[in-house]
């Protein structure tokens, strides 16, 4: 099947700091990338779709100043969290979106990244 | 109408029993169908997919795909401990925008040894 990493999977930084958290497809192209947050015994919630050459799409109520995304090929999107404050702190997953046959879209979903802001 | 929905549980199975989990979805332009499990800690990982009426199996788990009825179903056979995990629908439709990707509110199953 088709492997996404995240990097780093966990950090823990001081109130006021950024954070860079890099996703990637190892196998295969994604124009297409998806970052999420969850929070303790929460849904998934979509913060915003990352399209490859072109501007995130961000999902009603989330910052764009304050999570900055970068898609820069086609195997690499990153979420920059500026500023980082402690209500922040959750696990943040990426995922990569995979055409096959049929014009069927698959999300595979990376490890996640548990941010911790003190 | 929320566009997927899942029961959130938590459904308590004992070991060895089927587990039955459903999904209904609101959008009848909706193409393919997938199911994602997820522990607790970690992201979620997919199980399998489905776009065509009828049944699809792999190994234990069993996919059920009713689009005239606009629900979608995982079968888990001969459950485990192990299988003790958050299941998540997901429902992938094209617009005119693309590819979209919605993801119901997931499903606690217990697996009780």
């Amino acid at each position: 099947g088709a492997v996404v990493s995240q990097h780093p999977s966990r950090v823990i930084c001081k109130s006021g700091t950024s954070v860079k958290i890099e996703c990637r497809s190892l196998d295969f192209q994604a124009t297409t990338m998806f970052w999420y947050r969850q929070f303790p015994k929460q849904s998934l919630m979509l913060m915003a779709t990352s399209n490859e050459g072109s501007k995130a799409t961000y999902e009603q109520g989330v910052e764009k100043d304050k999570f900055l995304i970068n898609h820069a090929s086609l195997t690499l999107s990153t979420l920059t969290v500026t500023s980082a404050h402690p209500e922040d702190s959750s696990f943040y997953i990426c995922s990569a979106r995979a055409t096959w046959g049929r014009g069927t879209d698959t999300q595979y979903f990376g490890p996640g990244t548990r941010l911790t802001v003190l | 109408q929320k566009e997927v929905e899942q029961n959130s549980g938590p459904l308590s199975v004992p070991e060895g029993a089927i587990a039955s989990l459903n999904c209904t979805y609101s959008d009848r332009g909706s193409q393919s169908f997938f199911w994602y499990r997820q522990y607790s800690g970690k992201s979620p990982e997919l199980i399998m997919f489905i776009y065509s009426n009828g049944d699809k199996e792999d190994g234990r788990f069993t996919a059920q795909l009713n689009k005239a009825s606009q629900y979608v179903s995982l079968l888990i056979r001969d459950s485990q401990p192990s299988d003790s995990a958050t299941y998540l629908c997901a429902v992938n439709r094209r617009d005119n925008y693309g590819q979209n990707f919605v993801f119901g509110p997931g499903t606690r199953l217990s697996v009780l040894p």
